[in-house]
């Protein structure tokens, strides 16, 4: 019955190199979502999985942020050639996913812990 | 594009005041969140609004929508230390506001 679960809880990596960042979301929840929050910032959307549909991945920064969803279930995101500013925590959250009209969950959303990445 | 704005960014009250956070959003949306981080935690679902007049109210804390202004509220009635932390009001595909840090003095 757990909630949304996130590993690792810290990474520290060295620049130009690849991390990879899981979601376990809530049992049953079809859509799942990553943001990425800087330093006393608001959250940044990223990428939007929803059932069997391709991503929603307009928030994606850069060529080198990819993400998947295997099964329907546990996601894995993904940052090549990391550098500085990519530093954040990176929050990933859950939800039943009735589609509304905008292509949005009227549902709420479910938090994960975070990951805190840092890239010296 | 949609843009979210809240303010104030930073409140200080003291124990026992009233005050309200205003969040803005340029474009028509049929739903808004508003949501609490604590320092180092993450994001707990507050009030979910789903039209418009919406009011809805846990506690201390009571949320509402205007949809046709654009505008959500959330309204803290004689606070306490226990709600100090940082507010996000959500919109749509969850675009955030900037967040209102609280701080609740004794």
């Amino acid at each position: 019955g757990a909630g949304v679960s996130q590993s690792p809880s810290n990474k520290v990596t060295e620049k130009g190199k690849d991390v990879e960042l899981r979601c376990d979301p809530i049992s049953g929840h079809t859509a799942l979502y990553w943001y990425r929050q800087s330093l006393g910032q608001g959250l940044e959307f990223l990428i939007y999985f929803q059932g069997n549909s391709a991503p929603d991945k307009s928030g994606l920064p850069s060529d080198r942020f990819s993400a998947e969803r295997t099964g329907g279930s546990v996601s894995t995101l993904t940052i090549q050639r990391t550098q500085q500013e990519d530093s954040a925590v990176y929050l990933c959250a859950s939800s039943l996913g009735a589609r509304g009209t905008s292509g949005a969950s009227y549902n709420e959303q479910f938090f994960g812990p975070g990951t805190r990445l840092t890239v010296l | 594009e949609l843009k979210v704005e809240q303010n104030p960014l930073f409140l200080s009250m003291q124990e026992g005041k009233n005050y309200t956070i205003y969040c803005n959003y340029s474009t028509t949306s049929d739903r808004l969140y508003w949501y609490r981080q604590d320092p180092g935690k993450s994001l707990e679902s507050l009030f979910v609004l789903l039209s418009n007049g919406a009011v809805k109210q846990e506690g201390r804390l009571m949320a509402s929508l205007d949809t046709k202004a654009r505008l959500s509220t959330l309204h803290i009635t004689a606070a306490v230390h226990d709600l100090s932390a940082t507010y996000f009001c959500a919109v749509g595909r969850l675009t955030f506001g900037e967040g209102t840090q609280l701080t609740v003095n004794p």
